[in-house]
């Protein structure tokens, strides 16, 4: 069965850095392309970054552009988020998300992870 | 941006009623939506996409209907199992979603 396991989260100061990691199984890993999405306590998700099945081709919310980086292991089935200057409302539960193969340009997300938690606070 | 719009935002229903869930998009999304189902501490749950084709292994009490701009997810009659918080979702554009429908007891 699809398994997305995140990890990484944790508490973090204000302008630091922070790692997330999902490691995938169960499926052809290299087929599908993967999100990163988000939800802070209380919200609605919402979505950070893209990342193609191959890796040439990413994109990022306005909200995390220039900060946030995607970046996608084919042979080792790990899809990785890192996340540098944190602000406060970086915090949320981050998710590690699969897209669903479609004819379309993009799809909808069949499989999401258990979640990542990560705290910004000084 | 796509802006996306769920009424209610909340909900009270009783077992076996039929419940109606309303998402609206600011700009045509054809059919590129999606529905999700999410449970405290839990991760969101695809139950339909491309407006109206229901995900593998969830029961045919819901349903979804719409296209362009105007979008509907039916729970036929209501159990136990659904009292949850409801996300519409479009991906004609930069994946957004509604801002929910908390379906709870009344």
């Amino acid at each position: 069965q699809v398994q997305l396991v995140e990890s990484g989260g944790g508490v973090v100061q204000p302008g630091r850095s922070l790692r997330l990691s999902c490691v995938a199984s169960g499926f052809t890993f290299s087929n599908y392309a993967m999100h990163w999405v988000r939800q802070a306590p209380g919200r609605w998700p919402e979505w950070v970054a893209f990342i193609s099945v191959d890796g040439g081709n990413y994109y990022y919310a306005d909200s995390v552009r220039g900060r946030f980086t995607i970046a996608r292991d084919n042979f080792k089935n790990t899809l990785s988020l890192q996340m540098n200057s944190l602000r406060p409302e970086d915090a949320a539960t981050y998710y590690c998300v699969r897209e669903a193969r479609s004819d379309f340009y993009r799809s909808h997300f069949d499989h999401w992870g258990q979640g990542a938690l990560v705290t910004v606070s000084s | 941006d796509i802006q996306m719009t769920q009424s209610p935002s909340t909900l009270s229903a009783s077992v076996g009623d039929r419940v109606t869930i309303t998402c609206r998009a600011s700009q045509s999304l054809t059919n590129w939506l999606a529905w999700y189902q999410q449970k405290p501490g839990k991760a969101p749950r695809l139950l339909i996409y491309k407006a109206s084709i229901l995900e593998g292994g969830v029961p045919s009490r819901f349903s979804g209907s719409g296209s362009g701009t105007e979008f509907t997810l039916t729970i036929s009659s209501l159990q136990p199992d659904d009292f949850a918080t409801y996300y519409c979702q479009e991906y004609n554009g930069p994946w957004t979603f509604g801002q929910g429908t908390k379906v709870e007891i009344k």
